[in-house]
């Protein structure tokens, strides 16, 4: 069965604990994303990796920190710095384009909801 | 940056009327577009997307989206909905020249009354 898998569906944290979010996929593509959503606000881009050992920040990476050391796999860690961590986290990934070169669509995880007591 | 715009945010209509989101995005260059959405406890998935050729695009479940290059807009549209049409809408943007990452609006949550 093909696709990502996000790893744990719900996740509460006590306050200025660091949790790590998993993201795997086993579409064999290219690049991964880490989005946060919060109502309101569509969705937000904290990271992406376009290859293995390779990535960017968003446009909210800050108190988050991720690592892409093979290719299906892209975790986020969520620090202590993080001010307002409590939100869903969404993972997507996506094929190169073969006739471009460019992007193609994204598909999605199924989300984590983290919870910070 | 690109920007992605979506107005009004919450839209409740009744069964059979028809449905219009807007999107307009900021991007002056070559655009690649895309709607998606999420069902209540389901994954956001691809409902439609434009990259090149003819400017309305037909998708899933009815719904089709015309992209108009002078207005910077991409709306969504479906003539008559259905209850199950109940979510939250998404548009999105990627600029191939750029960065190759997608900006979001921030959705339209919409409600259809059976």
């Amino acid at each position: 069965d093909g696709g990502i898998t996000q790893s744990p569906k719900y996740l509460f944290r006590k306050e200025g604990q660091n949790v790590t979010l998993s993201c795997e996929q086993n579409l064999n593509h290219d690049a991964m994303y880490w989005y946060r959503q919060d109502p309101g606000q569509g969705l937000r881009l904290i990271y992406y990796s376009q290859i293995v050992n390779d990535f960017q920040k968003g446009d909210i990476a800050e108190g988050y920190s991720v690592s892409r050391e093979k290719k299906e796999s892209f975790p986020l860690t969520v620090t202590s710095a993080q001010k307002n961590p409590t939100a869903f986290y969404l993972c997507a990934s996506t094929p190169r384009s073969r006739t471009s070169g460019n992007l193609d669509t994204q598909y999605f995880g199924p989300g984590t909801r983290l919870t910070v007591l | 940056a690109q920007s992605v715009s979506q107005h009004n945010h919450h839209v409740i209509l009744s069964e059979a009327a028809s449905l219009e989101l807007g999107c307009n995005y900021s991007y002056g260059g070559t655009v690649n577009l895309f709607w998606y959405v999420q069902y209540p406890g389901q994954h956001l998935q691809l409902l439609l997307k434009y990259f090149s050729g003819d400017p309305l695009v037909k998708g899933i479940k009815g719904f089709e989206a015309e992209f108009i290059k002078s207005k910077f807009s991409f709306n969504l549209r479906k003539p008559s909905v259905q209850w199950s049409d109940t979510a939250e809408y998404f548009c999105a943007v990627n600029a191939p020249s750029g960065n190759n990452r997608l900006a979001f609006g921030k959705g339209n949550q919409v409600v259809v009354i059976p």
